[in-house]
């Protein structure tokens, strides 16, 4: 059974440019998670999707994150304008249910703005 | 409002020694615990986790923790340290495991000879 996958597995954009991050969760997942590691803090939320609905998305910083789930599968997360504090690892997580279920991670994409 | 502390950003162990990375949560309500690992070029991957049944929880590759209500922690342990132990270690509290994970700020683990 395939992982969580994301895409890229890298990017570097300019202040000011748009990025587009992918994550495709493991088959069967209804619930899907985005979160964020800016270097030197902990991992934090973004939010959460359950099925193509947002169920949580407290943890999302601003109006330059958008996050999309249509049809429910894959997520979309675009981040426009970039700024140089966006730089940071973003890694996906699904998950089948929500209680007691393991949260399965992908390796994140490494992005950094200059 | 939950958080979680690990105490030691670095810690390094001798190959065959004992394992300690502490973590200590807080919340208002009985919490669901969790650590991770991640090794050099991978994602988190889930090691043991907490869910209100037993205290002691085994996971894998001879790691386990305990829930101890009394002092608010939940350190990982391993008897005998191995080389493919190196990576970095991460402890997360949750309310309700399927909802959003509050993380630590990780504790990299060094193994040496």
């Amino acid at each position: 059974e395939a992982g969580v996958t994301q895409f890229p597995s890298h990017s570097v954009i300019e202040k000011g440019q748009t990025v587009t991050l992918r994550c495709d969760p493991i088959s069967g997942h209804d619930n899907l998670y985005w979160y964020r590691r800016v270097m030197g803090k902990e991992i934090k939320f973004l939010l959460h999707f359950v099925k193509e609905s947002k169920q949580d998305e407290s943890g999302m910083p601003n109006n330059r994150f958008l996050a999309e789930r249509t049809g429910g599968t894959y997520s979309t997360l675009k981040v426009q304008p970039a700024e140089l504090e966006d730089s940071g690892v973003y890694f996906c997580a699904s998950s089948q249910g929500t209680l007691q279920e393991t949260q399965y991670f992908g390796p994140g994409t490494r992005l950094l703005v200059l | 409002a939950q958080s979680v502390t690990q105490l030691g950003s670095h810690v390094s162990v001798s190959e065959g020694a004992l394992v300690l990375l502490r973590c200590n949560y807080s919340s208002s309500v009985p919490p669901y615990l969790f650590w991770y690992v991640q090794y050099p070029n991978q994602g988190l991957q889930l090691l043991l986790k907490y869910t209100s049944a037993a205290t002691l929880v085994k996971g894998i590759n001879g790691f386990e923790a305990e829930f101890k209500k009394s002092e608010t922690s939940f350190h990982l342990t391993k008897p005998s340290a191995h080389m493919s132990d190196a990576a970095e270690y991460f402890c997360a509290v949750s309310l309700n495991s399927g909802y959003a994970l509050n993380f630590g700020k990780g504790t990299s683990l060094l193994v040496t000879p």
